[in-house]
């Protein structure tokens, strides 16, 4: 069944950088977009950014528009989150997500990872 | 308009009928998903393209739409479907994920 397991969380300075990675197992990790949620304390989801399943589109939310870059490693199943420029308002549990259609970008988030928290503290 | 608009909270007697609705401009031209979350567990698909059901969802879930808006309802609903509630749509370039602000559900 599919899998998706996020690590590299953890409390990082205002300014600093950090990068999350998403494991990928259970389908084929290069035939499918993936995605990027985060929920920030107490609130509710923010969707972050989309890669296609071949990386050649990516699209962020404005809020982290110029500061995250999302990137994926087909031959390591693995996808990525660059953070750069962490803000307070940055806190949350990061998801990673699978997209429902094969060869798509966006559709609809059918496999969710269980997350990973990022801190931004000084 | 990039907004999906939910009501905050709903409550429902055990086994009768529940409906949340999710408002918004991006739900006139792309179909709405409803997602379930508990505390501290990620999210779980319930509902996608407007009425579909992914395998192992309770046929006590369905979806409709209409216009700017969609509704998920839940027909008898039980004391495990207490959880939040988030629809999420994407715009008319398939270039943006929106979420709504999600309804707490409370079984009473």
């Amino acid at each position: 069944q599919v899998q998706l397991v996020e690590s590299g969380g953890g409390v990082v300075l205002p300014g600093r950088s950090l990068r999350l990675s998403c494991a990928a197992s259970g389908f084929v990790f290069s035939s499918y977009g993936m995605h990027w949620v985060r929920q920030a304390p107490g609130k509710g989801l923010e969707w972050v950014a989309v890669i296609s399943f071949d990386g050649s589109d990516k699209y962020y939310a404005d809020s982290v528009k110029g500061r995250f870059t999302i990137s994926r490693e087909n031959s390591k199943n693995t996808l990525y989150l660059q953070m750069n420029s962490l803000r307070d308002e940055d806190t949350a549990v990061y998801y990673c997500a699978k997209d429902r259609a094969i060869f798509g970008v966006i559709t609809e988030l059918v496999n969710w990872g269980q997350g990973s928290l990022v801190t931004v503290s000084s | 308009s990039s907004e999906l608009t939910q009501d905050p909270a709903v409550s429902v007697a055990l086994g009768q009928t529940v409906t949340i609705t999710c408002q918004g401009d991006s739900l006139r031209t792309s179909s709405a998903s409803w997602f379930q979350q508990k505390p501290g567990q990620a999210p779980i698909l319930v509902i996608y393209d407007k009425n579909k059901r992914p395998s192992g969802i309770p046929d006590r879930f369905s979806g409709s739409a209409s216009g700017n808006m969609a509704s998920l309802t839940i027909t008898g609903p039980q004391a495990e479907d207490e959880a939040d509630y988030y629809c999420s749509s994407r715009d008319s370039r398939d270039t943006y994920v929106m979420f709504g602000g999600g309804t707490k559900l409370t079984v009473l």
